[in-house]
């Protein structure tokens, strides 16, 4: 079945610096790669999403790259703000599901 | 639009107790789904509708039960309870194409068994 990996568990960055978060999977027919942000006591929230017929999307400071070759995906964060702490998670479809990565908690130091 | 509820909040069960965790939604969304989150390990799916009457298996089935006997709610049973279901529980819900369609989470609930 799918494998998705994310990389790092935990992201500590200063304040108005970027911050980059990566993703590997292993299904080649996946088509859909979503990033969900999950504040503390709440349900995840989609933030960024890329179908694989595009290589880069962004909204605002927010962008998604995408690399169907080497089957990885990262998101990127520029100019980081406090409300920016949070736990960031990947997904990928895979045969009608939604595969997880296992999260990346960001911390944004002041 | 309430969008995703999810009762109770908090629950703590004996092992071998039976429950029923409630999800609702009222954005007539056809596609419905209950997740697991434990400490390291992202969100599992257990269980999805994709419209009234209609279910399946996730990745981590085992020890629980679906309906959809309508649209707005998705009911999900624990049929006899055990500690390592131990963990937050988050209803989601999309619109028809749910696994390549944005996925709105309910609030979770949190269960304890003992």
């Amino acid at each position: 079945g799918e494998n998705v990996e994310q990389h790092p568990s935990t992201l500590s960055v200063q304040e108005g610096d970027s911050a980059v978060i990566k993703c590997t999977y292993s299904d080649s027919a996946s088509n859909y790669f979503p990033w969900y942000k999950q504040e503390l006591g709440k349900g995840p929230q989609l933030i960024i999403d890329i179908r694989s017929n595009v290589g880069e999307k962004k909204d605002q400071r927010i962008a998604v790259t995408l690399n169907k070759t080497a089957k990885h995906f990262s998101l990127h964060i520029t100019e980081t703000q406090p409300e920016d702490s949070a736990v960031y998670f990947c997904a990928v479809d895979s045969n009608y599901q939604l595969i997880w990565g296992a999260g990346t908690k960001l911390i944004i130091k002041p | 639009n309430a969008g995703v509820t999810q009762t109770p909040k908090f629950q703590v069960l004996k092992t071998g107790q039976s429950m029923t965790l409630q999800c609702a939604q009222d954005m007539n969304h056809e596609y419905m789904s209950w997740y697991r989150q434990d400490p390291g390990m992202g969100l599992r799916l257990i269980h999805y509708s994709v419209g009234a009457g209609i279910t399946d298996q996730g990745e981590v089935p085992n020890g629980y039960n679906v309906s959809r006997s309508t649209t707005e709610d998705f009911p999900l049973r624990l049929l006899s309870a055990a500690p390592s279901q131990t963990s937050v529980y988050f209803c989601a819900s999309s619109y028809s194409q749910g696994h390549q369609e944005t996925q709105y989470f309910g609030p979770g609930t949190r269960l304890l068994v003992l």
